[in-house]
């Protein structure tokens, strides 16, 4: 079974700081991977999407996440936070093949600080 | 126009009532998705269809039911809400594996 853990479900960094959140999955088989954000009162957008290609993933924002084999991870960075960075940030995971079923972590709530 | 369009956004109602939550996508979609996000759970897959005569229960299915009325349409019912079915609801679609799926904005239930 896949599962997803995300490593802090509260994130604070000042603005300009390097953001880091931290993803590990388990998976069986080879797994596809996503970073998804919501922002207040909207559903989730999607960020970036590992699928097997490079290992190093550019999203939008100025975010991108590395998948990383020997570790299971597929952490999440942005070299300067802005304030606009504010939002909770959800990475999940979905088989290679069969039933596109996304497994969601707990999310980590990154906030910006002045 | 929104993609995923979720009625009604917001609501209210009391503990035995029936409930339906309504999905509408004009993004030509087969997938279609619902979840629910509770605080510090991310979001638990209800319920997925992959076409019109295509329903799968997904892993949190009990005390919900759905139905795919066309392609385009995925309504989620609570028969008789309870108070832990309080959440935010997301209705989402897909069209495969390595593909993203795209999100409605939510449906916010309170059952008092």
């Amino acid at each position: 079974a896949q599962s997803v853990t995300q490593l802090g479900s509260h994130v604070s960094v000042s603005e300009g700081a390097l953001v880091l959140l931290r993803c590990n999955y388990s998976s069986s088989v080879p797994p596809y991977l996503f970073w998804y954000v919501q922002y207040p009162n909207q559903g989730l957008q999607l960020l970036l999407k590992y699928t097997s290609a490079a290992t190093l993933v550019k999203g939008i924002n100025g975010f991108e996440a590395e998948f990383k084999k020997s570790e299971t991870s597929f952490h999440l960075t942005k070299p300067s936070a802005h304030m606009s960075d504010a939002a909770e940030y959800f990475c999940a995971v979905s088989k290679f093949q069969g039933a596109q079923k996304l497994v969601f972590g707990q999310g980590t709530r990154l906030t910006i600080n002045p | 126009d929104a993609d995923v369009t979720q009625t009604p956004r917001n609501r209210i109602t009391k503990t035995g009532k029936r409930i339906m939550l309504e999905c509408s996508q004009t993004k030509g979609h087969d997938r279609m998705y619902w979840y629910r996000q509770d605080p510090g759970l991310g979001l638990r897959l209800i319920y997925y269809s992959f076409d019109v005569k295509d329903i799968n229960k997904g892993e949190i299915s009990d005390g919900y039911s759905v139905s795919r009325q066309a392609q385009a349409k995925f309504s989620l019912s609570l028969e008789s809400a309870i108070p832990n079915q309080t959440a935010l609801y997301f209705c989402a679609t897909g069209t495969g594996s390595n593909q993203p799926q795209h999100f409605g904005d939510g449906t916010r239930l309170s059952i008092l």
